[in-house]
């Protein structure tokens, strides 16, 4: 089953356009929610995190946005540049039962920001 | 500090050979993951280790596999016999000791099995 679902697999965007990718869950018992980048031949590389404490979190052009309530959270690029061409991975994980630091991807968003 | 490495970068083998996938983690770092990702299953959680003890090997797919951690500064993926369906990237990350921390991945082997 799986407990992590993102959507779009795919997005074009234009160079200064907003991109947004979104992430829901399942399991209640999550508490902390990263967003990796991974660019073709390398691993993914930690971007932005937000536990549900909050409801957003800012770096720079990129915003997470958490609705807990609706076990939901997005990943928004705005100015998206080519250089942010890459697949991005939500995921999740639970600190709690014994499962702690084991997290759960959801399947990636390959965002092509066109020039 | 280099980062995680794993060894080797690519892999290419034929079916029913054994297969010794490689991994340096980050020093200090107290956990230590194995992925896979394929384009069908995405990134998925083989085995992880906390200080060189595996925790959860539910993502191992079948007995063909196995890992081990002999020290804090190296661990071994073994497949035996390698299989076709068998074919991904592999990745080893590895973590501090931290609520929530995160989880530094090496550059992937990328296997291929005839």
């Amino acid at each position: 089953q799986q407990q992590v679902k993102q959507s779009p697999q795919s997005l074009i965007v234009q160079k200064g356009g907003i991109s947004i990718i979104n992430c829901a869950y399942e399991n209640t018992a999550f508490d902390y929610f990263p967003w990796y980048q991974q660019f073709p031949g390398k691993g993914p590389a930690l971007l932005i995190a937000i536990r549900p404490d909050v409801s957003e979190k800012k770096e720079g052009r990129f915003t997470i946005s958490f609705n807990k309530s609706a076990k939901q959270f997005s990943l928004h690029i705005m100015d998206s540049q080519p250089g942010d061409s890459a697949t991005y991975f939500c995921a999740a994980s639970s600190h709690s039962g014994g499962s702690n630091y084991k997290l759960t991807f959801g399947k990636g968003t390959l965002l092509t920001v066109n020039p | 500090d280099a980062g995680v490495i794993q060894s080797p970068r690519h892999e290419v083998t034929e079916m029913g050979q054994e297969v010794t996938l490689r991994c340096k983690p980050i020093s200090g770092h107290d956990y230590l993951f194995w992925y896979r990702q394929t384009m069908m299953r995405g990134l998925e959680l083989l085995i992880y280790f906390n200080n060189n003890v595996p925790i959860d090997d539910s993502g191992m797919p079948e007995d063909r596999f196995s890992a081990k951690m002999p020290n804090a500064s190296f661990s071994t993926l073994k497949i035996q016999p390698s299989e076709p369906r068998d074919s991904a990237v592999y990745f080893c990350a590895s973590s501090p000791l931290d609520r929530g921390a995160t989880q530094y991945f090496g550059p992937g082997t990328r296997l291929t099995v005839l």
